[in-house]
């Protein structure tokens, strides 16, 4: 069965640093997604992605975050400074279409900044 | 703004107990529902809808959800709990932009 993988499974940064968070998104869909999730608390959305270019983003989304589609496969989450509160767990999410589909979810990057 | 209140932080359960989970949501039109599980090293595992419809659903491993709008509730149910069944559950809604606001998460706990 066809899976969104995410690399890679922990990540440990100093504070400050640049990381960039992988995904291989299934293969025919088109929507592409990151959320969030401060341990202990809710999944966040942070953005959404379509046809190259960012379709939504929350307020979480920031001039810090910024997303890539580089090649045909690969979906990219790079946060450009890192800051102790970026620590948690990354998901990355992708669906055939927007309206109504199923998400279907990677296994997430934790995330941990020092 | 929609939201999702999960009032129970962690439910302990024997095997081959039945089980509810609550879910209650805010958002001012017909919302679509999601019950998502997540085992541990693992993503979030989409078990059931509801979009329109029959207000019962049926999901994946023998849950069901009922969407009750009076109660603004969305309750996750199985008849009888496997030990496998131990995991985090998240109750979604989302409305007009599709995208899924989760509540806190209910962790699951499965005693023998």
């Amino acid at each position: 069965e066809p899976e969104v993988t995410q690399t890679p499974s922990h990540q440990v940064t100093q504070m400050g640093q640049e990381v960039i968070l992988r995904c291989v998104p299934i293969s025919n869909h088109l929507y592409f997604y990151w959320y969030r999730q401060i341990l202990g608390q809710k999944v966040e959305f942070l953005v959404s992605f379509y046809n190259n270019e960012i379709s939504e983003k929350s307020e979480i989304f920031d001039d810090q975050f910024s997303v890539e589609r580089p090649d045909g496969s690969n979906f990219t989450l790079k946060i450009r400074s890192t800051k102790l509160e970026d620590s948690a767990m990354y998901f990355c999410a992708s669906s055939e279409g927007s309206r109504a589909n199923e998400q279907f979810f990677g296994p997430g990057t934790r995330l941990t900044v020092l | 703004a929609q939201s999702v209140t999960q009032p129970d932080i962690h439910i302990t359960v024997s095997e081959g107990a039945s089980l509810e989970l609550r879910c209650n949501y805010s958002y001012g039109a017909t919302p679509y529902l999601f019950w998502y599980v997540q085992s541990p090293g693992q993503g979030l595992q989409l078990l059931l809808k509801y979009f329109s419809g029959d207000t019962l659903v049926q999901g994946i491993k023998g849950f069901e959800a009922e969407f009750k709008r009076s109660q603004s509730s969305f309750n996750l149910r199985k008849p009888s709990v496997h030990w496998s069944d131990a995991a985090e559950y998240f109750c979604a809604v989302s409305g007009g932009s599709y995208i899924p606001t989760f509540g806190r998460g209910t962790s699951l706990i499965v005693h023998p």
